[in-house]
């Protein structure tokens, strides 16, 4: 059980250039989310899934897309990048429904720079 | 989205208990508080999450007063290994569009 994976762990992008950063979760949630942490701040929230083939914005979704075809993956592109889209970025997951307590399991993060 | 306010940073010594106090004063009927640890380079870690009164598990307690306008994580006997950055959260597990909202946290160091 790895529970919650991204891929890559670290990038470097030239300012305009394109990339998608993936989520893998093994633990058959059904809530995705992806956020941003810039430093010396907490998390924003850029987008999240509440479940395969859906997705909504967070609160800081300018410059980001992101796609849940699976339910297992979440991934977050850029299209055209920015310097101030450099940050480490974290995939979490969690389940919605039952009786247990409802945690968000994060991913280890992505270090994004670009320049 | 409630919205909370925490402490920028504490101080403590090793052994010592350290009590975080988070306020949300337009916390909703079905909100719950939610507490989060994160060490630097890594993804948040949930600690404890509560709805009203107390609740305690192996890591920590949350103390939640009647009127939920507030509450407080506290973490008995800390360590070095217990600096890191704590968030407090408060949320609508049960909505259909569950979200949360991380502020700047509170962060601890503990010292020897």
């Amino acid at each position: 059980n790895a529970g919650v994976t991204q891929t890559p762990k670290f990038r470097v992008l030239k300012t305009g250039q394109s990339m998608t950063l993936l989520c893998a979760q093994d633990m058959n949630h059904e809530y995705m989310y992806w956020y941003r942490q810039d430093p010396g701040m907490g998390l924003r929230l850029i987008h999240y899934s509440v479940g395969e083939g859906t997705t909504a914005k967070g609160e800081v979704p300018d410059g980001y897309n992101v796609s849940r075809l699976k339910k297992q993956n979440f991934l977050l592109g850029l299209e055209s990048a920015a310097p101030s889209q450099t940050s480490v970025y974290f995939c979490a997951s969690s389940y919605s429904t039952g009786d247990s307590v409802y945690e968000q399991y994060f991913g280890p993060g992505t270090r994004l720079t670009v320049t | 989205l409630a919205k909370t306010t925490q402490p920028i940073s504490m101080d403590s010594y090793e052994g010592q208990e350290v009590n975080i106090t988070c306020s949300h004063n337009n916390i909703a009927t079905n909100d719950y508080i939610t507490w989060y640890q994160q060490f630097p380079s890594q993804g948040p870690r949930f600690i404890i999450q509560g709805y009203k009164t107390k609740v305690t598990n192996e890591v920590a307690s949350l103390f939640i007063p009647a009127d939920r306008k507030s509450s407080t994580l506290s973490l008995p006997r800390v360590s070095l290994s217990d600096t890191a950055v704590y968030y407090c959260l408060v949320g609508d597990p049960f909505s259909n569009d569950y979200k949360l909202s991380f502020g700047a946290g509170t962060t601890v160091t503990v010292r020897a």
